[in-house]
């Protein structure tokens, strides 16, 4: 079936290092992809909509230059967490959607971000 | 604005036995509604999509409801394994596109 790659899984680094994350799906075509992220107990909050080709759409209170987002292709997004800090810390998830609105959305296993 | 209610918020059961989670929603309009299980550290993996014209939906031991009327939604867990343990999450998707709303989920905990 149609699965979403994300990598890393794990990422632990120092206070403003800037941290990119790859999201690919391995079977299927996305021109839309989603980055999320999630506290611990807490439900996945949408950041942003990755579009391919164009712009992100970034969700109210998300800075779109903190988290710097390019979809280059039909199968890669990537997340970039600059000048992270330890309030950065979170679990990133990100998801692309079969075509067609009634197909699942398909979730990477997300990146645990520890910034110390 | 569109939310989506589960309850309860953690579970606790023993192996072998059945449970019910629930979903209310208040998104609208309605487009689907989704069944998702998460593992601990990992992402979201779908259990069941229900669209309005359905009332019910099962994949394995899991097995989903929906009341479009009054925006209820339920699942059913049948016969509990240890495997079961995670977070399920009911999310709802209104016809505006792929915009998800996400419940907080309800924390399944299976024990021996």
């Amino acid at each position: 079936g149609a699965v979403v790659s994300q990598h890393p899984s794990w990422v632990i680094c120092k206070s403003g290092t800037s941290v990119k994350i790859e999201c690919r799906s391995l079977d299927f075509q996305a021109t839309t992809m989603f980055w999320y992220r999630q506290f611990p107990k807490q439900s996945l909050m949408l950041m942003a909509t990755s579009n391919e080709g164009s712009k992100a759409t970034y969700e109210q209170g998300v800075e779109k230059d903190k988290f710097l987002i390019n979809h280059a292709s039909l199968t890669l997004s990537t997340l970039t967490v600059t000048s992270a800090h330890p309030e950065d810390s979170s679990f990133y998830i990100c998801s692309a959607p079969s075509e067609g609105v009634n197909q699942p959305q398909h979730f990477g296993d997300g990146t645990r971000l520890s910034i110390l | 604005k569109n939310q989506v209610e589960q309850s309860p918020q953690s579970l606790i059961i023993l192996e072998g036995k059945n449970c019910t989670l629930q979903c209310n929603y208040t998104v609208s309009p309605f487009s689907n509604l989704r069944w998702y299980k998460q593992d601990t550290g990992r992402g979201p993996v779908s259990l069941t999509i229900m669209t309005f014209s359905e009332n019910t939906k099962s994949n394995g031991r899991y097995t989903a409801t929906l009341d479009a009327d009054t925006k209820q939604s339920s699942l059913h867990i049948t016969a509990s394994q240890l495997s079961d343990s995670a977070s399920y999450i009911c999310v709802v998707t209104s016809n505006s596109g792929y915009a998800l709303n996400f419940g907080k989920g309800t924390s399944l905990l299976v024990t021996p």
